[in-house]
């Protein structure tokens, strides 16, 4: 199985802050890496596909970058509806696997 | 707008057997990926496996001695059944599509809660 690793697993931020989310894959994904947003009680939902394509209707505000084994995931200026838990997920091989999670929290 | 939707039992026995029901609506379920992930409660996201519309399969190795899903395109839902549950299977069971050219988990369900208790 692919292992993924999120650092950090929390973080505290202010509005308006530039967060920086990291995932590293065990072994290369190429960019087949896939990052959603968590709110609490609430699915996830798709934010990131193919490491970096924004999903239809989520902020441009957010972004990905990476190939291989290291991505990451930008939040450029951090809003009160951006704080949520967010897990990364490979989609290279099966068994898929996600990411620990990043909680984004008030700082 | 396609939407799914789990349905099942919300509290099993332990060693039955879990049978949950994805139904899909908005859109035909052929020519995807469906997928079924799992979060116990305050953990992360652990995928199950997936079923695509002609019945091929993927299994998360971690669980496919006991896992077994299906597909019934007449009626555009999925099942996931899952056996020998123990207390450790207790989980917010989610259904989602998988799209079949990028690979993300592009629409979910709501999630059904399972609880595995005597």
């Amino acid at each position: 199985d692919i292992q993924m690793t999120q650092s950090p697993s929390s973080l505290s931020a202010s509005l308006g802050d530039r967060v920086t989310i990291t995932c590293r894959a065990s072994q290369s994904i190429s960019t087949y890496l896939n990052w959603y947003q968590q709110k609490p009680g609430k699915a996830p939902k798709l934010l990131i596909y193919a490491a970096s394509s924004l999903q239809s209707g989520v902020p441009s505000s957010f972004s990905g970058s990476g190939s291989g084994t290291d991505f990451t995931l930008t939040i450029s200026s951090l809003q009160p509806e951006d704080f949520a838990t967010y897990y990364c997920q490979q989609s290279y091989s099966t068994p898929r696997t996600f990411g620990q999670g990043t909680k984004v929290e008030i700082k | 707008q396609v939407q799914l939707q789990e349905s099942g039992p919300g509290l099993v026995k332990p060693s039955e057997t879990l049978s949950l029901t994805c139904t899909v609506s908005g859109a035909s379920i052929s020519s995807y990926f469906w997928t079924w992930i799992r979060q116990p409660a305050g953990k992360g996201l652990e995928w199950i496996g997936r079923i695509y519309t002609s019945g091929t399969t993927n299994y998360n190795p971690s669980l496919k001695s006991r896992v077994t899903m299906s597909v019934d395109t007449s009626k555009n839902q999925l099942s996931l059944k899952l056996s020998s549950v123990t207390a450790a299977d207790t989980a917010l069971y989610y259904c989602a599509r998988e799209d079949t050219t990028s690979r993300p988990l592009d629409v979910w369900g709501q999630g059904t809660t399972v609880t595995v208790s005597s």
